[in-house]
């Protein structure tokens, strides 16, 4: 089945830039979604359409796409920011459904 | 302002079937631009799509999940519900349900989700 791809965790200093990666062979064509889930919570979508940030997302936030990666960042990365994050996309199979990236875990320290 | 709220019991017995409901406020489930769906949790892992139905009552499931799942709505009564049949302790997980918008490219992402709602099913 069709998989989007991250690393299991990522770890970055207060103040300094996450980066996380998101790969699946679909992505050229298709549009990437980033959630952010805190502990207890419910997921919150941080980037839409590849690079967009909706309202109330800090700008600390950026995501873009390449190829058939597409990758989040976080500059200035604060302790707020811990947890872990998702990309979302379609299925590659063909049919109308969608999967969820395996899952990042982010720490600040 | 937008709230999504799952209700339904906690507990469903292996082989019976989990039904769950959201019910939309702040908005109407009748719109024709949106999507309306679940999502669920299991317990340390990922997140998993389950599926999103329409207005109309068109419905996109997971192919995992296709044949034990069905989404319905009830635009009266302005919400929308999951049925997982024949459920074993594999399917124990938070479930979320969440509204969708399309992009350009025909993918139907999450923008607003409900709190979610913890359903076991014993071993």
């Amino acid at each position: 089945s069709y998989e989007l791809t991250q690393p299991p965790s990522a770890s970055v200093s207060p103040g300094q830039t996450a980066r996380i990666t998101c790969s699946g062979d679909a992505l050229p064509r298709k549009y990437v979604y980033w959630y952010h889930q805190k502990s207890g919570q419910a997921p919150v979508l941080v980037i839409y359409e590849d690079n967009k940030r909706p309202s109330g997302i800090p700008e600390r936030f950026s995501g873009s796409s390449s190829g058939t990666m597409a990758t989040l960042a976080i500059s200035g990365a604060q302790v707020e920011d811990e947890g872990d994050y998702y990309c979302y996309s379609i299925d590659n199979s063909g049919s109308q459904s969608f999967v969820f990236g395996t899952g990042t875990k982010v720490t600040v320290l | 302002q937008l709230q999504l709220q799952e209700s339904g019991p906690g507990v469903a017995k292996p082989s019976e079937t989990l039904s769950l409901t959201c019910t939309v406020s702040g908005d109407s489930i009748s719109s024709s631009h949106h999507h309306w769906g679940w999502i669920r949790q299991s317990p340390g892992k990922g997140l998993e799509w389950i599926g999103t139905i329409d207005y109309r009552g068109n419905t996109d499931y997971s192919p995992s999940l296709k044949s034990r799942v069905t989404i319905s709505v009830d635009t009266s009564n302005n919400h929308f519900s999951l049925s997982l049949r024949s459920v074993t302790a594999a399917d124990t997980a938070v479930y979320y349900c969440a509204k969708f918008f399309p992009d350009g490219q025909l993918v139907w992402a999450p923008h607003y989700w409900g709190q979610g709602t913890l359903a076991t099913v014993p071993s």
